[in-house]
Protein backbone atom coordinates (compact mmCIF):
# COMPACT_ATOMS: atom_id res chain seq x y z
CA UNK A 1 0.00 0.00 0.00
CA UNK A 2 1.21 3.47 -0.99
CA UNK A 3 1.36 5.61 1.97
CA UNK A 4 0.99 9.20 1.69
CA UNK A 5 2.27 12.05 3.63
CA UNK A 6 1.48 15.81 3.40
CA UNK A 7 3.14 18.76 4.68
CA UNK A 8 2.52 21.04 6.34
CA UNK A 9 -0.29 20.23 8.63
CA UNK A 10 -1.58 23.57 8.82
CA UNK A 11 -0.51 26.25 6.74
CA UNK A 12 -1.36 30.03 8.00
CA UNK A 13 -1.54 32.50 5.44
CA UNK A 14 -3.52 35.27 4.39
CA UNK A 15 -5.46 35.79 1.41
CA UNK A 16 -3.64 37.34 -1.38
CA UNK A 17 -0.63 35.31 -0.56
CA UNK A 18 0.94 31.87 -2.69
CA UNK A 19 -0.10 28.47 -1.03
CA UNK A 20 2.50 25.55 -1.21
CA UNK A 21 1.09 22.30 -0.34
CA UNK A 22 3.19 18.96 -0.57
CA UNK A 23 2.71 14.87 -1.27
CA UNK A 24 5.07 13.11 -0.51
CA UNK A 25 4.43 8.81 -1.39
CA UNK A 26 6.03 5.93 -0.07
CA UNK A 27 6.64 4.68 -3.12
CA UNK A 28 6.73 5.92 -7.02
CA UNK A 29 3.29 6.67 -7.93
CA UNK A 30 2.66 4.55 -11.47
CA UNK A 31 1.66 7.03 -14.18
CA UNK A 32 1.83 10.22 -11.88
CA UNK A 33 -1.80 9.01 -11.01
CA UNK A 34 -2.38 11.54 -7.92
CA UNK A 35 -5.04 14.19 -7.49
CA UNK A 36 -5.98 16.71 -5.36
CA UNK A 37 -9.34 18.17 -3.45
CA UNK A 38 -10.32 20.67 -1.42
CA UNK A 39 -13.12 20.44 1.78
CA UNK A 40 -14.51 22.68 3.26
CA UNK A 41 -16.37 21.86 6.75
CA UNK A 42 -19.58 19.95 6.48
CA UNK A 43 -19.48 19.42 2.75
CA UNK A 44 -17.61 16.77 0.42
CA UNK A 45 -14.62 16.70 -1.28
CA UNK A 46 -14.48 19.02 -4.60
CA UNK A 47 -11.67 17.69 -6.94
CA UNK A 48 -9.48 20.04 -7.87
CA UNK A 49 -6.59 18.30 -10.14
CA UNK A 50 -6.04 14.74 -11.67
CA UNK A 51 -3.48 13.62 -13.38
CA UNK A 52 -0.93 15.26 -10.95
CA UNK A 53 -1.35 18.31 -13.33
CA UNK A 54 -4.55 18.62 -15.30
CA UNK A 55 -7.61 21.38 -13.47
CA UNK A 56 -11.05 19.58 -12.92
CA UNK A 57 -13.64 21.18 -14.62
CA UNK A 58 -14.86 24.52 -13.60
CA UNK A 59 -11.58 24.83 -11.40
CA UNK A 60 -10.13 28.08 -11.61
CA UNK A 61 -6.29 28.72 -12.95
CA UNK A 62 -4.85 29.81 -9.48
CA UNK A 63 -4.78 26.35 -8.29
CA UNK A 64 -2.24 24.23 -10.01
CA UNK A 65 -0.80 20.71 -9.78
CA UNK A 66 2.97 19.60 -10.26
CA UNK A 67 5.31 16.78 -9.87
CA UNK A 68 6.12 12.84 -9.92
CA UNK A 69 7.25 9.55 -8.63
CA UNK A 70 7.02 10.34 -4.91
CA UNK A 71 7.15 14.40 -4.65
CA UNK A 72 3.46 16.39 -5.78
CA UNK A 73 3.05 19.80 -4.94
CA UNK A 74 -0.16 21.79 -4.97
CA UNK A 75 -0.05 25.60 -5.58
CA UNK A 76 -2.28 27.98 -5.33
CA UNK A 77 -0.77 30.83 -6.80
CA UNK A 78 -2.87 33.90 -4.79
CA UNK A 79 -5.11 32.75 -1.94
CA UNK A 80 -8.80 33.62 -2.36
CA UNK A 81 -11.31 33.93 0.96
CA UNK A 82 -12.72 30.54 -0.15
CA UNK A 83 -10.00 28.91 -0.52
CA UNK A 84 -9.18 28.44 3.09
CA UNK A 85 -9.81 24.59 3.51
CA UNK A 86 -8.58 21.05 3.62
CA UNK A 87 -6.66 20.18 0.91
CA UNK A 88 -6.17 16.08 0.59
CA UNK A 89 -4.00 14.07 -2.04
CA UNK A 90 -5.00 10.70 -3.24
CA UNK A 91 -3.11 8.21 -5.24
CA UNK A 92 -4.50 6.08 -7.66
CA UNK A 93 -1.95 4.38 -9.02
CA UNK A 94 -1.73 0.98 -7.49
CA UNK A 95 -4.99 -0.54 -5.47
CA UNK A 96 -5.59 0.19 -2.55
CA UNK A 97 -6.54 3.58 -3.57
CA UNK A 98 -5.36 5.70 -0.44
CA UNK A 99 -5.16 9.70 1.21
CA UNK A 100 -2.87 11.67 2.64
CA UNK A 101 -3.69 12.66 6.16
CA UNK A 102 -4.52 16.34 4.46
CA UNK A 103 -3.09 20.04 5.12
CA UNK A 104 -5.21 22.69 6.28
CA UNK A 105 -4.70 26.47 4.68
CA UNK A 106 -6.06 28.50 7.50
CA UNK A 107 -6.64 32.54 7.70
CA UNK A 108 -3.65 34.26 9.44
CA UNK B 1 -24.77 17.82 -14.24
CA UNK B 2 -24.22 14.23 -12.42
CA UNK B 3 -25.85 14.08 -9.21
CA UNK B 4 -25.11 11.26 -6.65
CA UNK B 5 -27.07 11.38 -3.12
CA UNK B 6 -26.81 8.34 -0.53
CA UNK B 7 -29.84 7.01 1.68
CA UNK B 8 -29.66 4.47 4.40
CA UNK B 9 -30.24 4.65 8.08
CA UNK B 10 -28.22 6.92 10.19
CA UNK B 11 -27.75 4.86 12.89
CA UNK B 12 -27.31 0.87 13.41
CA UNK B 13 -26.04 -1.07 15.82
CA UNK B 14 -22.79 -3.01 17.00
CA UNK B 15 -22.85 -6.36 14.90
CA UNK B 16 -25.44 -5.20 12.06
CA UNK B 17 -25.09 -4.92 8.72
CA UNK B 18 -24.98 -1.27 7.31
CA UNK B 19 -26.84 -0.78 3.78
CA UNK B 20 -26.37 2.17 1.85
CA UNK B 21 -28.03 3.51 -1.50
CA UNK B 22 -26.72 5.99 -3.95
CA UNK B 23 -29.13 7.08 -6.56
CA UNK B 24 -27.27 8.61 -9.78
CA UNK B 25 -28.86 11.41 -11.86
CA UNK B 26 -27.84 13.81 -14.83
CA UNK B 27 -25.84 11.26 -16.71
CA UNK B 28 -25.18 7.32 -17.76
CA UNK B 29 -23.33 4.79 -15.36
CA UNK B 30 -21.47 3.12 -18.07
CA UNK B 31 -17.88 3.90 -18.35
CA UNK B 32 -17.16 4.86 -14.81
CA UNK B 33 -16.45 3.36 -11.23
CA UNK B 34 -18.82 4.06 -9.32
CA UNK B 35 -17.16 4.27 -5.47
CA UNK B 36 -17.58 4.13 -1.64
CA UNK B 37 -15.71 6.12 0.93
CA UNK B 38 -15.99 7.08 4.54
CA UNK B 39 -14.69 9.80 6.84
CA UNK B 40 -14.45 9.44 10.59
CA UNK B 41 -16.34 12.14 12.15
CA UNK B 42 -12.74 15.01 12.40
CA UNK B 43 -10.91 12.35 10.51
CA UNK B 44 -9.27 11.58 6.93
CA UNK B 45 -10.84 9.91 3.78
CA UNK B 46 -11.05 6.14 3.32
CA UNK B 47 -11.43 4.36 0.34
CA UNK B 48 -13.79 1.98 0.75
CA UNK B 49 -14.20 0.05 -3.18
CA UNK B 50 -15.13 0.66 -6.36
CA UNK B 51 -17.55 -1.41 -8.92
CA UNK B 52 -16.72 -0.65 -12.65
CA UNK B 53 -20.53 -0.52 -14.33
CA UNK B 54 -19.76 -3.78 -16.45
CA UNK B 55 -19.29 -5.38 -12.92
CA UNK B 56 -15.56 -5.85 -12.39
CA UNK B 57 -14.93 -4.91 -8.48
CA UNK B 58 -11.65 -3.79 -6.64
CA UNK B 59 -12.13 -3.36 -2.52
CA UNK B 60 -9.55 -1.46 0.13
CA UNK B 61 -8.33 -4.70 1.68
CA UNK B 62 -8.96 -3.63 4.95
CA UNK B 63 -12.58 -4.05 4.91
CA UNK B 64 -12.62 -6.67 1.77
CA UNK B 65 -14.22 -9.13 4.37
CA UNK B 66 -17.13 -7.45 5.22
CA UNK B 67 -18.00 -5.52 2.46
CA UNK B 68 -20.05 -5.61 -0.41
CA UNK B 69 -20.53 -3.16 -3.59
CA UNK B 70 -23.11 -4.15 -6.61
CA UNK B 71 -24.84 -1.90 -9.24
CA UNK B 72 -28.32 -1.45 -10.71
CA UNK B 73 -27.61 0.49 -14.12
CA UNK B 74 -31.08 -0.05 -15.02
CA UNK B 75 -32.17 1.97 -11.58
CA UNK B 76 -29.53 4.25 -11.90
CA UNK B 77 -28.14 3.01 -8.41
CA UNK B 78 -25.48 1.49 -6.55
CA UNK B 79 -25.20 -0.21 -3.13
CA UNK B 80 -22.93 -0.81 0.10
CA UNK B 81 -23.16 -3.35 2.26
CA UNK B 82 -21.19 -3.53 5.05
CA UNK B 83 -21.35 -6.07 7.88
CA UNK B 84 -20.26 -6.92 11.43
CA UNK B 85 -20.49 -3.34 12.31
CA UNK B 86 -18.28 -1.58 15.20
CA UNK B 87 -18.14 2.02 16.81
CA UNK B 88 -15.03 2.11 14.40
CA UNK B 89 -17.22 2.38 11.63
CA UNK B 90 -18.97 5.49 12.71
CA UNK B 91 -18.33 7.68 9.92
CA UNK B 92 -19.91 10.12 6.94
CA UNK B 93 -20.39 7.54 4.09
CA UNK B 94 -19.86 8.89 0.67
CA UNK B 95 -20.69 7.80 -2.83
CA UNK B 96 -18.86 9.00 -5.66
CA UNK B 97 -18.29 8.30 -9.64
CA UNK B 98 -14.69 7.82 -10.37
CA UNK B 99 -11.72 6.93 -13.16
CA UNK B 100 -9.32 6.21 -10.24
CA UNK B 101 -10.03 9.91 -8.80
CA UNK B 102 -13.68 10.83 -7.89
CA UNK B 103 -14.86 13.74 -9.85
CA UNK B 104 -18.63 13.48 -8.86
CA UNK B 105 -19.22 13.05 -4.57
CA UNK B 106 -22.80 12.88 -3.06
CA UNK B 107 -23.44 14.88 -0.30
CA UNK B 108 -22.00 12.07 2.17
CA UNK B 109 -24.78 10.49 4.67
CA UNK B 110 -23.37 10.13 8.64
CA UNK B 111 -23.29 6.78 9.99
CA UNK B 112 -23.51 5.91 14.06
CA UNK B 113 -23.02 2.84 15.29
CA UNK B 114 -24.33 2.45 18.70
CA UNK B 115 -26.40 0.39 20.71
Amino acid sequence: EIVLTQSPGTLSLSPGERATLSCRASQSVSGSHLAWYQQKPAQAPRLLIYDASSRATGIPDRFSGSGSGTDFTLTISRLEPEDFAVYYCQQYGSSPWTFGPGTKVEIK
Amino acid sequence: QVQLQESGPGLVKPSETLSLTCTVSGGSMTNYYWSWLRQPPGKGLEWIGSMYYSGSINYNPSLQSRVTISVDTSKNQFSLKVTSLTAADTAVYYCARSRGFFSYWGQGTLVTVSS
